[in-house]
């Protein structure tokens, strides 16, 4: 079955600065790769998401890239603020049939200095 | 709308005891999922339900049951509870590919 790997697990960086938060996946028919965050007490919540005909998508300042030759996607956070401070996962799917089942990495904590 | 909800939100059981961790979602989706959230490894998969009517097992199915009572609602069973079943459970649903997660619920098993 698809397995993920996410790297690193903690994060500590400058207020201003970049993070970049890495995964990798093993089963080469996963076609939607989706990050969520969560914040201290609360579920996770969805922040970007990309599928596989696509390389790279940004939203202001998260970008998620995605290589698929080599089987891994990336979370690019620039010019980072303190509330980006939380647990950040990525995750795996095969979007077939109706199941939707995600499998999830480790999980990253980014703290943010100010 | 209030999204995804779960009772209790915190919980604490004896070894052996039973109980029964609700969720209920007002978004009329079709597909919910129960996963399970420990240290260092992510959420995993316990049950999910395509659909009203259905269930199927995820990647750590062995100790729960599930029921999907209605569209809104999906709950999740711990026969004789045990302490490696301590952990955070959180409830989610779907729409498209999107999964919405609920608030989660603490269980301690001690």
């Amino acid at each position: 079955g698809e397995n993920v790997e996410q790297h690193p697990s903690t994060l500590s960086v400058q207020e201003g600065d970049s993070a970049v938060i890495k995964c990798t996946y093993s089963d080469s028919a996963s076609n939607y790769f989706p990050w969520y965050k969560q914040e201290l007490g609360k579920g996770p919540q969805l922040i970007i998401d990309i599928r596989s005909n696509v390389g790279e998508k940004k939203d202001q300042r998260i970008a998620v890239t995605l290589n698929k030759t080599a089987k891994h996607f990336s979370l690019h956070i620039t010019e980072t603020q303190p509330e980006d401070s939380a647990v950040y996962f990525c995750a795996a799917s095969i979007i077939s049939g109706n199941t939707g089942k995600l499998i999830f990495g480790q999980g990253t904590t980014l703290q943010v200095k100010p | 709308n209030a999204g995804v909800t779960q009772t209790p939100k915190f919980q604490v059981l004896k070894t052996g005891q039973s109980m029964t961790l609700q969720c209920a979602q007002d978004m009329n989706h079709n597909s919910m999922y129960w996963y399970r959230q420990d240290p260092g490894m992510g959420l995993r998969l316990i049950y999910y339900s395509a659909s009203e009517g259905t269930t199927d097992k995820g990647e750590v199915p062995n100790g729960y049951n599930v029921s999907r009572l209605n569209k809104r609602e999906f709950s999740l069973r711990l026969e004789s509870a045990a302490p490696s079943q301590t952990s955070v459970y959180f409830c989610a649903s779907r729409d498209f590919d999107t999964q919405y997660f609920g608030p989660g619920t603490r269980l301690t098993v001690l």
